[in-house]
């Protein structure tokens, strides 16, 4: 059963504009959120994250939406360009609970 | 600061086989957290280790095994090598735990079973 979904496998925007990248997690114990970014050959490095208590965090162009009814969350990329290019992985964990459960990623790819 | 080193970076075994993947986190960090990722089921939680005791398993079979030492380098193991095995093993670590604590990635281990 996958606690955290990322039902986009890939998806492409136009340089500049906006990349939204969606996420949806099934376990209500979750309290604290991750999104991590993937180059090829490399391992995921952080991106930027958000606790439970929260509904929005913002860091430069890239901001994370929380909606804990929908148990949804959401990564925006303002403006996006071409180094975004990357894997997204979603990811989620309960703070009395010492793992982190990975969606299984988006492909984003920027268009010139 | 240097970043988390894991070794090697590729590896080919025969089924059967056993391996030994090592990690090394960054200085001061005591949890390493050890996934396995592969094209159809994304990253996935092996286990992690906080100051040399087991904090965490995942869903994997016994063959998948662990330990921390006492500078908090790690290694896993998997016995009896299966074709299934074969997937990117990416250890992480961090200062306080997988779940409250930005973890940082290795580049990884590819691991081909044939």
């Amino acid at each position: 059963d996958q606690q955290v979904k990322q039902n986009s496998p890939s998806l492409s925007v136009q340089e500049g504009r906006i990349s939204i990248l969606n996420c949806d997690y099934t376990n209500s114990m979750f309290d604290y959120f991750l999104w991590y970014k993937k180059y090829p050959a490399e391992g995921p490095t952080f991106l930027i994250s958000i606790s439970s208590i929260k509904d929005k965090n913002e860091d430069g162009r890239f901001t994370v939406f929380l909606n804990k009814s929908a148990k949804h969350l959401s990564l925006h990329i303002v403006p996006s360009q071409p180094g975004d290019s990357a894997v997204y992985f979603c990811a989620a964990s309960a703070s009395r609970d010492d793992k982190i459960i990975f969606g299984k990623g988006t492909r984003l790819h920027i268009l010139p | 600061k240097a970043g988390v080193t894991q070794t090697p970076r590729y590896l080919i075994k025969t089924r059967g086989q056993q391996v030994t993947l090592s990690c090394s986190p960054i200085s001061g960090h005591r949890s390493v957290s050890w996934y396995q990722q592969t094209p159809g089921q994304g990253l996935q939680f092996l286990f992690e280790y906080f100051s040399e005791t087991q904090r965490n398993k995942g869903n994997f079979p016994g063959r998948f095994s662990g330990r921390q030492f006492s500078n908090s380098r790690s290694e896993m193991n998997v016995s009896t090598l299966e074709l299934g095995d074969s997937a990117l093993y990416l250890c992480a670590s961090g200062n306080q735990g997988a779940s409250t604590d930005t973890q940082y990635f290795g580049p990884g281990t590819r691991l081909t079973v044939l």
